[in-house]
């Protein structure tokens, strides 16, 4: 079975710093990898997604990430957060086997202080 | 545009009822899911449709059911079973089980 792991449900940056969100995911076979935003009270969006093409996956408002095989990652990063990041993110992972279900991680809320 | 819709946005309901929420996409997507949401607890799958007619029971499926008649609907019933039925409800599709997965904007169920 497959399963992501998301470090940290809670993460604080400053307005311009980098904010990196981890992924960890357990599969053993080439997955296909996905990062989603959610704001409150609002369905999921679509940031990125990794499909066995380039590692490094750029998505939207600035997202951008990178698929690591041997560390079994796909952290989420953004050199210079704005105060329009502050939402959820969520990891989650697809594959071959089980219809290909999509298994998600338990999210991680970002704050961007001023 | 293309999209999903689900309506309506809050519902509230008495408990002991049950009610049904709409969710229809016109992506021409083959697949259709139903989560839900808790705080703190991520999106648990209830149930999901590969194709029309057909559907399996996701990971909390007790207490819900479903119906694909149609590609473009995919309504879930809360029944009176379901013990904790106040959650955020969340509809999705995608071309195929895999791929990537269109949200609609939710609903959110309040029974008293």
């Amino acid at each position: 079975a497959q399963s992501v792991t998301q470090l940290g449900s809670h993460v604080s940056v400053s307005e311009g710093a980098l904010v990196l969100l981890r992924c960890n995911y357990s599969s053993s076979v080439p997955p296909y990898l996905f990062w989603y935003v959610q704001y409150p009270n609002q369905g999921l969006q679509l940031l990125l997604k990794y499909t066995s093409a380039a590692t490094l996956v750029k998505g939207i408002n600035g997202f951008e990430a990178e698929f690591k095989k041997s560390e079994t990652s796909f952290h989420l990063t953004k050199p210079s957060a704005h105060m329009s990041d502050a939402a959820e993110y969520f990891c989650a992972v697809s594959g071959v086997g089980n219809f290909n279900k999509f298994y998600f991680g338990s999210g991680t809320k970002l704050n961007v202080k001023p | 545009d293309g999209g999903i819709t689900q309506s309506p946005k809050y519902l509230f309901r008495k408990e002991g009822q049950n009610v049904t929420l709409s969710c229809e996409q016109n992506l021409n997507h083959d697949a259709m899911y139903w989560y839900r949401q808790d705080p703190g607890q991520g999106l648990r799958l209830i149930y999901y449709s590969q194709i029309v007619n057909d559907f399996q029971k996701g990971d909390i499926a007790e207490g819900y059911s479903v119906s694909r008649e149609k590609k473009e609907s995919f309504p879930l019933t809360v029944t009176s079973a379901q013990k904790n039925p106040t959650a955020f409800y969340l509809c999705a599709s995608s071309t195929f089980p895999g791929d990537e997965q269109y949200f609609g904007p939710g609903t959110r169920l309040t029974v008293t």
